[in-house]
């Protein structure tokens, strides 16, 4: 596809249970981001991928949450015993490059993940 | 502390109005760079301005970087219905992922 497609766009799911969230880059991106926005808030980064390395995953609200990227390509993002603090818009980027300064980021549709 | 602040949070205005939108720091940048996010969607890039003092111009919108580079304007000539949406202004501090502000969140009425 043309551009950043994430699955599913809604997620509805009980606390306590886990949930996957997928994101498929650009092509040729060799960069991934992850970002969570709150209702009323701005976008919250979690961690990108440069390749399929993590250099960063500072931003990882707690350890119920793990990412990972395999190919240079699919990114999932998962949340295991999931909490209703967890329901947010869940926005994935690709670009070029993390490295390059400027790149820009090219935004999917997000997956609203409600957690009841 | 939020790196950037944007003001005003929410705006709503009736259509052919004109409007600007800040977004603060007290850090300097080498860049910075405005989003726009519709409902259902992720943001897209509008611009990015790197020059201190420098004004992009994009249709009926206009971008100022500041002197210092730590601050930037959008403002908006005759504001259509389609302008809607959240404005989301983002750095990149150093050699790092880029960090967004709040946003001003943009009604315009017809």
């Amino acid at each position: 596809g043309a551009g950043v497609s994430q699955s599913p766009s809604n997620k509805v799911t009980e606390k306590g249970k886990d949930v996957e969230l997928r994101c498929d880059p650009i092509s040729g991106h060799t960069a991934l981001y992850w970002y969570r926005q709150s209702l009323g808030q701005g976008l919250e980064f979690l961690i990108y991928f440069q390749g399929n390395s993590a250099p960063d995953k500072s931003g990882l609200p707690s350890d119920r949450f793990s990412a990972e990227r395999t190919g240079g390509s699919v990114s999932t993002l998962t949340i295991q015993r999931t909490q209703q603090e967890d329901s947010a818009v869940y926005l994935c980027a690709s670009s070029l490059s993390a490295i390059a300064g400027g790149n820009e980021q090219f935004f999917g549709p997000g997956t609203r993940l409600t957690v009841l | 502390t939020q790196l950037l602040e944007q003001s005003p949070q929410f705006l709503s205005i009736q259509e052919g109005e004109n409007l600007t939108v800040y977004c603060n720091s007290s850090s300097v940048f080498s860049s910075l760079q405005w989003y726009r996010q519709e409902p259902g969607e992720g943001p897209v890039l509008l611009v990015t301005v790197v020059t201190g003092g420098e004004v992009k111009k994009l249709k009926r919108l206009t971008f100022q970087f500041g002197d210092a580079r730590k601050d930037s304007s959008l403002h908006i000539t005759a504001a259509q219905p389609g302008d809607t949406g959240l404005y989301l202004c983002a750095v990149r501090p150093g050699n790092t992922p880029l960090v967004f502000g709040k946003g001003t969140r943009l009604s315009v009425i017809a």
